[in-house]
């Protein structure tokens, strides 16, 4: 079975500097996807940024990227210029493409809290 | 409508209770998913729908928990016999396809709390 691990409880960030969260994975898979989540206390999960196992380069999404070491099985998340709005829980995720019934459910980490110092 | 909607947002109920708590997908999404997530932890994962049926219960704890979605677009999740361990956050998600492709689009949950 796929688990996700997410060492950092929180972290903290002074605004416009840039931060990195940390993710470990273990899978026996070579195909999958990973993602990060943020979820503000309206509770609602909002997608920040996806990768794909088996593309090599790091995904990027504006402010927003990721250092995919796929051998050390590492996803980690850095936001740069950090903004007073990136405070938030931060959850990352795995997600199956292999087996017939692939339902492509999410397994999620425990989440980094993400504090943002004015 | 817009986005995923649950109600209700909040609800409070004494131990050994029934519960439902619903969760209306985005309009057309044949995909849907609920997790729970207790406090301080990552949400997990409790049934899969796909359309009217449900590809995959195998997160549901026990047979206390149970899920429907008889017409393939608002699911109702039931919770027979509640008990304080069952307080949490439940979450809904739909998605377009269901594979691996398909966004998750989550609702913003409805928070129990089993007094």
């Amino acid at each position: 079975a796929q688990t996700v691990t997410q060492s950092q409880p929180e972290m903290s960030v002074q605004e416009a500097e840039t931060v990195t969260l940390s993710c470990t994975y273990d899978t026996s898979e070579s195909d999958y996807y990973l993602f990060w989540y943020k979820q503000p206390p309206s509770r609602q999960m909002i997608l920040v940024i996806r990768q794909e196992a088996y593309k090599q380069q790091n995904a990027t999404e504006n402010r927003f990227s990721v250092n995919f070491q796929k051998a050390a099985k590492s996803f980690s998340l850095k936001i740069s210029d950090s903004q007073l709005g990136d405070a938030a829980m931060y959850f990352c995720a795995y997600r199956s493409v292999r087996g017939s019934g692939n339902t492509g459910k999410l397994i999620f980490g425990q989440g980094t809290t993400l504090q943002v110092k004015p | 409508g817009a986005g995923v909607s649950q109600t209700p947002s909040n609800k409070v109920t004494e131990k050994g209770k029934y519960v439902e708590l619903r969760c209306d997908p985005i309009s057309g999404h044949t995909a849907l998913y609920w997790y729970r997530q207790s406090l301080g932890q990552g949400p997990e994962f409790l049934i899969y729908f796909q359309g009217t049926g449900a590809a995959d219960d195998s997160g549901l704890p026990n047979d206390r928990f149970f899920a429907v979605r008889p017409e393939g677009s608002v699911s109702t999740l039931k919770i027979q016999r509640t008990e304080r361990g069952d307080s949490a956050v439940y979450l809904c998600a739909s998605s377009s396809t269901g594979g691996v492709i398909g966004e998750l689009f989550f609702g913003e949950g409805s928070r129990l709390t089993v007094l």
